[in-house]
C-alpha cells in the first residue's frame, strides 16, 4: 500500500500571501489530520477531517483552514502568511480517527520570508 | 492544563548501548499514550500505542512501559544502532474533549559509532 503523500515538499512564500498544501491519505483511510511542527513548539494539532467534515480543531487562528474531498484527500490553506507560519506541516491518516495509530506523510516545509 | 514533559531533551550514546527515555504527563482523563520516532526530514512513525490497561508493549528493540497511576511512561531502546538516531516523541491522547492529542517536545537521540 502506498503511504501518505504530501505536496509540495518545499515551499517559499512571502508575508501576506496564501498557500495551499495537499495530502493524499493511505487508501481506505478516512481520517486525515494536520499538524504544525516547529523547533520551539514541537508538534501541534491543527485539525482533523473525517468524511469531508471537520471533526476536531486545535488552537490556531482562523487563517488556517482545511477541507476534505470525497476521496479522502485533504487540503490545508493558510491565508495572510506571517513569518511565524514557517514550519513543517505534517499530514497523518488513519482508518477512522485520531484515537488509533496514525500514519504520517513526509511533510511540507514552508518558509515565509 | 494538559501537559506532556519528556526527558532528557537530548541524549548521546554509543552504538550497542541501551537507553531509556522518559515521558511524564498530566493529561486527564487518559485515553492512550503513543511513542513516535521521527528521523530528520521525515514524518513521525508510530512505535507503540498503549491504553490504560497495558503496562508494557514491545516493538522489536523498543519497549514502552506505562504507569497510569504515576502518569509516567518510558521508552527503552536495547542494543542501540546508528539508525536509532532520531527524535522520539511522546503523545498522550485524552483530556476533557476526549480526542485531544497532547504532544511532548521530543527527545533527540544520537547514537555514535
Amino acid at each position: 500500500k502506498a503511504g501518505v503523500t504530501q505536496t509540495p515538499r518545499y515551499l517559499i512564500k512571502t508575508r501576506g500571501q496564501q498557500v495551499t498544501l495537499s495530502c493524499s491519505p493511505i487508501s481506505g483511510h478516512r481520517s486525515v489530520s494536520w499538524y504544525q511542527q516547529t523547533p520551539g513548539q514541537g508538534l501541534q494539532f491543527l485539525f482533523e477531517y473525517f468524511s469531508e467534515t471537520q471533526r476536531n480543531k486545535g488552537n490556531f487562528p482562523g487563517r488556517f483552514s482545511g477541507r476534505q474531498f470525497s476521496n479522502s484527500r485533504s487540503e490545508m490553506n493558510v491565508s495572510t502568511l506571517e513569518l511565524g507560519d514557517s514550519a513543517l506541516y505534517l499530514c497523518a491518516s488513519s482508518l477512522s480517527g485520531t484515537e488509533e495509530t496514525q500514519y504520517f506523510g513526509p511533510g511540507t516545509r514552508l518558509l515565509v520570508l | 492544563k494538559n501537559q506532556v514533559e519528556q526527558s532528557p531533551q537530548s541524549l548521546i550514546i554509543l552504538e550497542g548501548k541501551n537507553c531509556t527515555l522518559q515521558c511524564n504527563y498530566t493529561v486527564s482523563p487518559f485515553s492512550n499514550l503513543r511513542w513516535y520516532k521521527q528521523d530528520t526530514g521525515r514524518g513521525p512513525v508510530s512505535l507503540t500505542i498503549m491504553t490504560f490497561s497495558e503496562n508494557t508493549k514491545s516493538n522489536g528493540r523498543y519497549t514502552a512501559t506505562l504507569d497510569a497511576d504515576t502518569k509516567q511512561s518510558s521508552l527503552h531502546i536495547t542494543a542501540s544502532q546508528l539508525s536509532d538516531s532520531a527524535s522520539y516523541i511522546c503523545v498522550v491522547s485524552g483530556g476533557l474533549s476526549g480526542y485531544a492529542l497532547n504532544f511532548g517536545k521530543g527527545t533527540s537521540l544520537l547514537v555514535t559509532p
